[in-house]
């Protein structure tokens, strides 16, 4: 059974320090999505990849947020200086065809 | 511009009894439709999805929608509710303008809340 996963699946630090969060898509999928996830926002899209090449950043904060994938069956998406703002649950998800994403479990960050 | 709008934000029911969450969409293309749901505190589940086959579709967990292009709407339905129902459903549209991107446009949710 095929799964995107993400670690760490909880994270508390302090304001001002860097978070890095993983996601590992599932294999073969060329497409990968980070959202952020907020009562106040609902399901807000960050940015995504395909075939690693990064296609659209517009929904990040270009100041303190960047991601990545080093490698195709990685993506990170690295947040420095964390703010208290910041606390949200981050989903990342992959998809194999153009239209179907499949979502990891959330990585849920608390900025103190 | 794609766009859905799901049609409530919260709806009761009683256990054993049938589940409707209303979604109306807007698209220039033809859409790919889906539905996701979310227990708390967990990550998104896709329910089932349309991608112009059959216009009836079946998800998992007895859920199934239909796409009914005159309406434009897709609802999700189930025979009877199980308290494992209760959670939040995303009815989903792809957006397939500007080259086809893949990008995802969510409606703001429905709540299920499911009654003994």
């Amino acid at each position: 059974d095929a799964r995107v996963t993400q670690t760490p699946r909880d994270k508390v630090t302090e304001m001002g320090q860097e978070v890095t969060m993983r996601c590992q898509p599932i294999l073969g999928h060329n497409t990968v999505f980070w959202y952020r996830q907020t009562m106040m926002q609902g399901l807000e899209l960050l940015a995504y990849f395909r075939n690693r090449a990064p296609l659209d950043d517009s929904g990040m904060p270009k100041d303190r947020f960047s991601a990545e994938m080093p490698d195709a069956t990685l993506a990170t998406l690295k947040i420095q200086p964390s703010e208290p703002r910041d606390s949200a649950v981050y989903f990342c998800a992959s998809s194999g065809d153009v239209n179907t994403q499949y979502f990891g479990p959330g990585t849920r960050l608390t900025v103190l | 511009a794609q766009s859905v709008t799901q049609l409530d934000s919260h709806v009761s029911v009683s256990e054993g009894t049938p589940v409707l969450l209303r979604c109306n969409y807007s698209s220039s293309y033809s859409p790919s439709l889906f539905w996701y749901v979310q227990h708390p505190n967990k990550g998104l589940q896709l329910l089932l999805k349309y991608t112009s086959a059959a216009t009836l579709v079946k998800g998992i967990n007895g859920f199934e929608a239909e796409f009914k292009k005159s309406e434009t709407s897709f609802h999700l339905t189930k025979p009877s509710a199980h308290m494992s129902d209760a959670a939040e459903y995303f009815c989903v549209v792809s957006d397939r303008g500007s080259g086809n991107t893949g990008k995802l446009i969510f409606g703001q949710g429905t709540t299920l809340q499911v009654k003994p």
